[in-house]
């Protein structure tokens, strides 16, 4: 079992759908979590990170944690083709390297 | 602005050739590290350093080599060695949050083309 599983998709949703984006883990250990949004050919750029359990809001982004379950979840409320992009989740166990999951690619149309 | 450079941003290497990839950052950050990216595969790290000379190997470190001389610079050079080097490198550094978390901030990335 990898320590971090990412569905590839594609997944295509029209302008303004809630998409939610998950991601399953191994590693009882880590703390940290975090989501990375990738645009074609340009480095990721971090969307947000939580400690522990918990929801954490940003805008029209929630990121949810839920340890027992080992599972994490970004939801993206009116979603806009701009936010067409391949979404990364992270997690370490905190101070080191971190481990990816492979990516989400997700096309919005208008 | 603060972030962190790569350079070449496009790079072709004919086979048995070394190339080294650049690595800058102005974030006055301790740790940097390098990824490959390939198609399906997510991102896969080759080399970290957390401190002025020292590093230590990712989990796909054959084939490569880097150097940290100075806090700013983390050079990556794919050596002939390295089977496969086709791909998307990305460099990043990060610095503790008051929280703990290791947030990692990354260059615009280098594709590396083998002919």
């Amino acid at each position: 079992q990898k320590e971090v599983e990412q569905d590839p998709g594609p997944l295509s949703v029209p302008e303004g759908a809630i998409v939610s984006l998950n991601c399953t883990y191994s590693n009882s250990a880590f703390q940290y979590f975090m989501w990375y949004r990738q645009y074609s050919r340009k480095g990721p750029e971090l969307l947000m990170y939580t400690y522990s359990s918990g929801n954490k809001e940003d805008g029209r982004f929630t990121a949810q944690v839920d340890k027992s379950s080992k599972y994490i979840s970004l939801f993206i409320r009116d979603s806009q083709p701009s936010d067409s992009a391949t979404y990364l989740c992270a997690m370490t166990t905190g101070g080191t390297a971190l481990i990816f999951g492979k990516g989400t690619t997700l096309s919005v149309s208008s | 602005d603060g972030g962190i450079t790569q350079s070449p941003k496009y790079l072709f290497r004919k086979e048995g050739q070394n190339v080294t990839l650049s690595c800058e950052q102005n974030l006055n950050h301790d740790a940097m590290y390098w990824y490959r990216q390939d198609p399906g595969q997510g991102l896969r790290l080759i080399y970290y350093s957390q401190i002025v000379n020292d590093f230590q190997k990712g989990d796909i470190a054959e084939g490569y080599s880097v150097s940290r001389e100075k806090k700013e610079s983390f050079p990556l050079t794919v050596t002939s060695a390295q089977k496969n080097p086709t791909a998307f490198y990305l460099c990043a550094s990060s610095t503790l949050t008051g929280s703990g978390a290791n947030v990692l901030t990354f260059g615009a990335g280098s594709r590396l083309t083998v002919l």
